[in-house]
């Protein structure tokens, strides 16, 4: 079963606006990732926040996690087109080398 | 060399063939993975390789046949499919996780159509 709800499930801005993505989860977890994958192609890894850690930024990536709520935010400030894609949170758990994807965000951005 | 590799890239295969997808990763990583992905659907995990040994197995019919022959190397061997299995396979690829390096690597996928 899914790990992760997000939303919301699709979002359409324009360039130069920030944009923000929301994970849910339901069980403890040892670290969240975020991935982004463009049309029909691999992941590609963005972030990863430990379960210690509350807040971490990478360029124009900002992620926040709030372990009591079980929930995590990702915020991609100042837009740009090459940054429309599908963007999944993932959890690992437990002592297994696996991931469990959210359900995603489609990202739209125009110009 | 930051990259996974894919072959092919598409495969259109009838409901009695056999196939197999490959994936090769020259990072040096000793865990490897294959994902299936429905359409606007997240990935859903099939199975892991921690040095090259079959760590996790998440139910998938047996129609589907891992094989890690080397640690660069991952195949996922097909027969009989079903329509219903027609989607995009990733392959993936990390440093296991007692190694505290949990970044996964993703190929570029193989769309797969059944007939």
């Amino acid at each position: 079963s899914q790990q992760g709800e997000e939303d919301p499930q699709a979002l359409s801005i324009q360039e130069g606006e920030n944009a923000t993505m929301n994970c849910s989860y339901k069980t403890s977890i040892n670290n969240l990732q975020w991935y982004r994958q463009n049309s029909g192609r691999g992941l590609v890894h963005l972030i990863l926040i430990r379960s210690n850690e509350r807040e971490k930024h990478s360029g124009r990536l900002r992620v926040t996690l709030d372990t009591s709520k079980k929930s995590s935010s990702l915020l991609i400030t100042a837009s740009r087109a090459a940054d429309t894609a599908s963007y999944f949170c993932a959890t690992r758990t437990g002592t297994a080398s696996k991931l469990t994807f959210g359900t995603g965000t489609r990202l739209q951005v125009t110009l | 060399d930051t990259e996974v590799t894919q072959t092919p890239k598409h495969l259109v295969m009838g409901m009695t063939n056999k196939k197999s997808l490959k994936c090769e990763q020259h990072m040096g990583h000793r865990a490897m993975y294959w994902y299936k992905q429905k359409a606007k659907k997240p990935p859903e995990l099939m199975f892991v390789y921690s040095y090259e040994k079959l760590s996790i197995n998440e139910s998938v019919p047996s129609r589907f046949s891992p094989e890690c022959p080397n640690s660069s190397l991952l195949n996922l061997h097909l027969h009989a499919l079903q329509p219903e299995d027609s989607a995009l396979y990733l392959c993936a690829s990390s440093q296991p996780r007692t190694l505290r390096q949990e970044t996964q690597y993703f190929g570029p996928g193989t769309r797969l159509l059944v007939l």
